[in-house]
């Protein structure tokens, strides 16, 4: 039973620059959350994906979008990389939209330079 | 101030009971959460309890929950050096069907021999 898996593991960018990380959910789940989880602080929501539409949106500006394709994995796009954008970024999954059961990934390690 | 507060460490000696304590401050929370973060790994489910519940015991975890005061403890027996690892706490509503958690910065248990 494959859990969560998230792609690239670690990644170094360049203040302006635009990254893509990948997600690809636990079997079975249709629905992704992705959060932010800064040094030191708890994970922070930033969107979560339903049936490919962007459902829920925590405060995060336009500069982070994302995506869900038809085989429920999903992307999360950083546009106009800040160095504030360091972080751990963890995707969620679960079964039938929200839900409080959500089954975390190792996450993407991202180093704005 | 912060939604979900925790201390940020706990030491404890291998065999002794760890208590990681956290306060909330949203009363319409419906649901609360322990999460177990270990280095370079994404967040674990450890255990949720309900709003109406006071008290949830599972092998050698219990979740003690007191809705009065807003304040919620996770008490792990005969804690081991695998135990060493961030725990958070985090709280969601159930309106709307969000169930989106909000983190706490999470405590830092340190578990030596």
């Amino acid at each position: 039973d494959a859990g969560v898996t998230q792609s690239p593991t670690h990644l170094i960018k360049t203040r302006g620059q635009q990254v893509t990380l990948r997600c690809s959910p636990k079997s079975g789940h249709d629905t992704v959350s992705w959060y932010q989880q800064a040094l030191g602080q708890g994970p922070q929501f930033i969107f979560q994906y339903y049936e490919e539409e962007e459902r829920q949106r925590g405060n995060f500006p336009d500069r982070f979008s994302g995506h869900q394709f038809p085989n429920y994995s999903s992307e999360l796009n950083v546009n106009a990389l800040l160095l504030g954008d360091s972080a751990l970024y963890l995707c969620a999954s679960s079964l039938g939209g929200p839900s409080y059961e959500q089954y975390f990934g190792p996450g993407t390690r991202l180093t704005v330079t | 101030g912060e939604d979900v507060e925790q201390s940020l460490f706990l030491s404890v000696r291998e065999g002794d009971s760890s208590v990681i304590n956290c306060t909330y401050t949203d009363s319409s929370s419906t649901y609360l959460y322990w999460y177990k973060q270990e280095p370079g790994a994404g967040l674990q489910l450890l255990t949720y309890i309900f709003s109406n519940m006071d008290m949830k015991q599972d092998q050698r975890l219990t979740v003690l929950l007191n809705k009065k005061d807003k304040h919620l403890s996770l008490r792990i027996a005969d804690t081991q050096t695998g135990d060493s690892a961030i725990y958070f706490c985090a709280e969601s509503g159930a309106s709307g069907g969000s169930y989106i958690p909000t983190f706490g910065r999470g405590t830092s248990l340190i578990v030596h021999p």
